[in-house]
């Protein structure tokens, strides 16, 4: 069974840009995490989708955002770049809304110049 | 809001010794679980152990052991036969109710041959 998988893998972009992250959960799961790891600061919660709706929000400001699709995969896009978003993005999926385990993906290293 | 505090930002041991990873939490609530998270060199966090505070006897998967003291609110992670791969970053996390998971900032651990 495919665990979470996230793409690209690393990326690079310079301060304005904009950034767009990928995460397909495990097949059964409905519940999508993002979690950005910089360093220092361990995991920070971004955003955390559900059957297609947003059910949590960090405390991050509004160029950060989100969407889950039909097919329960998800995207992270960062606007407007700052130096201080250069970090690990993971991404976790859980079935459903539990409180069990999160499966997480290998993370995209996002690098920005 | 909940607060997840690991005290000890490194830590090392020799091969085959037992360490301690301390972990304290702040919450109002009565039930949640708590979960240890290991997260290899350059790999994918995996889940260690988990608790639930409404269990007494204390959580253990092989060499791996908790001491969860719910009045204190202290949830530690014992390694007995502490092996090279081991060697990880260690995250104490929370969850309660409907919240995305809550981690702390992480305990680097380092096995010594």
């Amino acid at each position: 069974e495919a665990g979470v998988t996230q793409s690209p893998t690393h990326l690079i972009k310079t301060r304005g840009q904009q950034a767009t992250l990928r995460c397909s959960p495990i097949s059964g799961h409905t519940s999508v995490y993002w979690y950005q790891q910089a360093l220092g600061l361990g995991l920070q919660f971004l955003l955390w989708y559900d059957e297609g709706e947003e059910r949590n929000r960090g405390n991050f400001p509004p160029r950060f955002s989100g969407r889950q699709f039909p097919n329960y995969s998800s995207e992270l896009n960062v606007n407007a770049l700052e130096l201080e978003d250069s970090a690990l993005y993971l991404c976790a999926s859980s079935f459903g809304v539990v409180a069990g385990e999160l499966f997480f993906g290998e993370g995209s290293r996002l690098t920005v110049l | 809001a909940q607060t997840v505090t690991q005290s000890q930002p490194e830590m090392s041991v020799q091969e085959a010794e037992t360490v301690t990873l301390s972990c304290t939490y702040d919450t109002s609530e009565s039930n949640y679980y708590l979960f240890w998270y290991k997260q290899p060199p350059s790999r994918q966090m995996i889940l260690v152990i988990r608790q639930e505070a409404y269990k007494q006897q204390n959580a253990t998967e092989n060499r791996f052991s908790v001491n969860f003291q719910k009045a204190a609110k202290s949830f530690s992670l014992k390694i007995s036969d502490s092996q090279l791969g081991d060697t990880a970053m260690y995250f104490c996390a929370f969850i309660s109710g409907n919240t995305p998971l809550v981690f702390g900032k992480g305990t680097r651990l380092s096995v010594i041959a």
